[in-house]
């Protein structure tokens, strides 16, 4: 079964630090990866996905198959960072999406 | 141009009575999904419809669930003798394919809130 847990409900960083949202996953097949953000006030929306080998908004995520992970990085937090972030994994549709971890970014 | 739309945006309602939630996709997705999102359980998968195939009901939580969709367009959840368990955020999405590697587009969701 598909299964996607990030064990952080919550993390607080103090900005300019370094971020890192941990995503694990379950899942048989080949993966497909995503973060999904959702800033306050917004609507969920797509960050990144692992295909796409991009880094958006300074984020960057590498997939690493031999531990299942999908970590979210980022080396300078600001604080425009804070929001809930949803990692998620496809393969097989629709998206399987963990329980989240809200970033607070402290000035 | 437009993104995914929700109507309402808010619905409070009785315990059991029926209450029917409204989602636009942006033209020409032929991928829709609905999903709940609830406090401290992050996003539960409900339903999806791809193009003129059979919907995928797997993630509907009990037979008070049902959604439709209409002319390959507008979606409708429907929440049946609603309990107030139910009371969430639901959330539409559309893609314009579907499948694993397609980007989902998030409507700004319907709070239901159950008393």
């Amino acid at each position: 079964a598909q299964r996607v847990t990030q064990p952080e409900k919550l993390l607080s960083v103090f900005k300019g630090a370094p971020v890192e949202l941990k995503c694990n996953y379950s899942y048989s097949g080949s993966p497909e990866l995503f973060w999904y953000v959702q800033y306050s006030r917004q609507r969920l929306q797509l960050l990144l996905r692992h295909i796409s080998r991009e880094s958006i908004k300074g984020f960057t995520a590498d997939l690493n198959k031999g531990e299942t992970s999908f970590h979210l990085k980022k080396p300078f937090a600001q604080e425009e960072d804070s929001a809930m972030y949803y990692c998620a994994l496809g393969g097989n549709t629709p998206l399987v999406f963990g329980k989240g971890t809200r970033l607070s970014v402290i000035a | 141009g437009a993104g995914v739309s929700q109507s309402p945006s808010n619905k409070v309602t009785e315990k059991g009575k029926d209450v029917e939630l409204r989602c636009d996709p942006i033209s020409g997705h032929t991928a829709l999904y609905w999903y709940r999102q609830s406090l401290g359980q992050g996003l539960e998968f409900l339903i999806y419809f791809q193009g003129n195939s059979a919907p995928d009901k797997s993630g509907l939580p009990s037979d008070r669930f049902s959604a439709e969709r209409t002319g390959g367009s507008v979606s409708t959840l429907t929440i049946q003798r609603t309990q107030q368990e139910d009371s969430a955020v639901y959330l539409c999405a559309s893609s314009l394919v579907g499948g694993e590697a397609d980007t989902q587009y998030f409507g700004p969701g319907t709070r239901l809130t159950v008393l």
